[in-house]
């Protein structure tokens, strides 16, 4: 069983780019959360979704962030117009059927903005 | 804030010593994860205690939970160098479905 796969793992943008995150969740699992950890911090929460519905998007900018996870295909996390301090490592996660059980985490893709 | 914090910051031993690091929060939990998660890597899920739950062991990991202090704790055993990580706990608060809240992390290094 595959675990949750995360692509690109690294992803250089010049500032005013698009960035495409991509996460595809374990097997079976419909729950995914997308987390940022800037370095030398912990992980902060982004948003929670289920397949074409947000749940929870709390933790996300109010501009220029968005997030899909659609019927079929990855979930997308998307930042437009980057900017540098948008440089940070993007972390996905998944679960199975209920919101409270162990979360698995992909390796993360590291966003560099120049 | 309901954030999970971490203590010590850091913590250095030598192999064949015990590690323990504490967290601390301040809200209702539905349950406290703790992973790992070596120097540029993703994290790997370690244990989960329920808030019902008062002590959980996995290998050489042992978790305690005490919901009346707000406080878990996570002892590593007989250490080894590849213990090297810096290690997490994160809440799942019972209202925010899904949002998992880390703390700091402890940077723990042990020495062949």
């Amino acid at each position: 069983n595959a675990g949750v796969m995360q692509n690109p793992r690294h992803l250089v943008r010049r500032r005013g780019q698009e960035a495409r995150l991509r996460c595809s969740p374990m097997k079976g699992h419909s729950h995914v959360y997308w987390y940022r950890q800037l370095p030398e911090e912990g992980l902060k929460f982004m948003v929670y979704l289920q397949k074409e519905n947000i749940i929870d998007e709390s933790g996300m900018p109010k501009e220029r962030f968005s997030a899909e996870f659609p019927k079929e295909g990855p979930s997308i996390l998307r930042i437009q117009q980057v900017v540098r301090g948008d440089s940070a490592a993007y972390f996905c996660a998944s679960s199975p059927g209920t919101f409270r059980e162990t979360q698995y985490f992909g390796p993360g893709t590291r966003l560099l903005v120049l | 804030s309901q954030q999970g914090e971490e203590d010590p910051q850091a913590l250095s031993i030598q192999e064949g010593e015990n590690a323990t690091m504490n967290c601390s929060y301040k809200t209702s939990i539905n349950n406290l994860q703790w992973y790992r998660q070596n120097s540029g890597r993703g994290l790997v899920h370690l244990i989960l205690i329920r808030s019902n739950e008062r002590e959980k062991h996995s290998g050489r990991l042992r978790v305690t939970l005490d919901t009346s202090k707000k406080s878990s704790s996570l002892l590593i055993t007989a250490s080894r160098a590849a213990d090297t990580a810096s290690y997490f706990c994160a809440i799942a608060n019972g209202t925010s479905y899904g949002k998992l809240t880390f703390g700091q992390g402890t940077i723990l290094t042990v020495h062949p």
